[in-house]
């Protein structure tokens, strides 16, 4: 069973639209965390969540947002969507001491 | 604040071979200290990490990191390389408050030549 799953895993769209990507995590973790990787690769948290706290990387625009129905969910909705927020997106989860397992990513590309 | 410079983004070492990836931190609290490792196309794999209990910390597939406080280094090592080790290896540091916040270096591309 896997352990992360995301959907959807690409994405295209047009500038201005507004896109959800799901994340889902069967382990029974205590955290999840979405994190951004560009094209140099170079990966940045933008958030920390559970079910007592989130934590916002402050450089992340208010555009993005996390939704976290339950805690084995963590979606992350994006509205009016910029050419720059093209990327790899991670979904990851934790018990404890920082992110163990990452789902095998979503790649936004933005038109 | 804290920072990861992982020196050399791209390292080739021969099948068989030493491997050698270098992790310089900073950190304004005890760190925690972590390597990841990504195949293409996937997501990143916790190869292993250090919390402050012993210094030298061996992960899966045969790595294993030291942590040197005095060099403010955490370099990741392999005794012998094999093709399959061949991905992109991230090194991360943690605000020590449950590692939850990581701050990633900017990643070291391993090739293994046959």
């Amino acid at each position: 069973d896997t352990a992360v799953s995301q959907t959807p895993k690409y994405l295209v769209t047009q500038m201005g639209n507004d896109k959800s990507i799901k994340c889902e995590q069967n382990l029974g973790h205590d955290t999840m965390y979405w994190y951004k990787q560009d094209s140099k690769k170079f990966l940045k948290i933008m958030f920390s969540y559970n079910n007592k706290e989130l934590i916002i990387n402050e450089t992340v625009p208010n555009r993005f947002s996390p939704k976290s129905p339950d805690k084995a969910h963590l979606n992350l909705h994006i509205n009016s969507l910029e050419l720059g927020d093209s990327a790899v997106y991670f979904c990851a989860s934790s018990q404890e001491g920082g992110p163990r397992y990452f789902g095998p990513g979503t790649r936004l590309l933005v038109l | 604040a804290q920072s990861v410079t992982q020196l050399g983004s791209h390292v080739s070492v021969s099948e068989g071979a030493l491997v050698l990836l270098r992790c310089n931190y900073s950190s304004s609290v005890p760190p925690y200290l972590f390597w990841y490792v990504q195949y293409p196309n996937q997501g990143l794999q916790l190869l292993l990490k250090y919390t402050s209990a012993a210094t030298l910390v061996k992960g899966i597939n045969g790595f294993e990191a030291e942590f040197k406080k005095s060099e403010t280094s955490f370099h990741l090592t392999k005794p012998s390389a094999h093709m399959s080790d061949a991905a992109e290896y991230f090194c991360a540091v943690s605000d020590g408050n449950a590692g939850n916040m990581l701050t990633f270096g900017g990643g070291t591309r391993l090739m293994v030549k046959p």
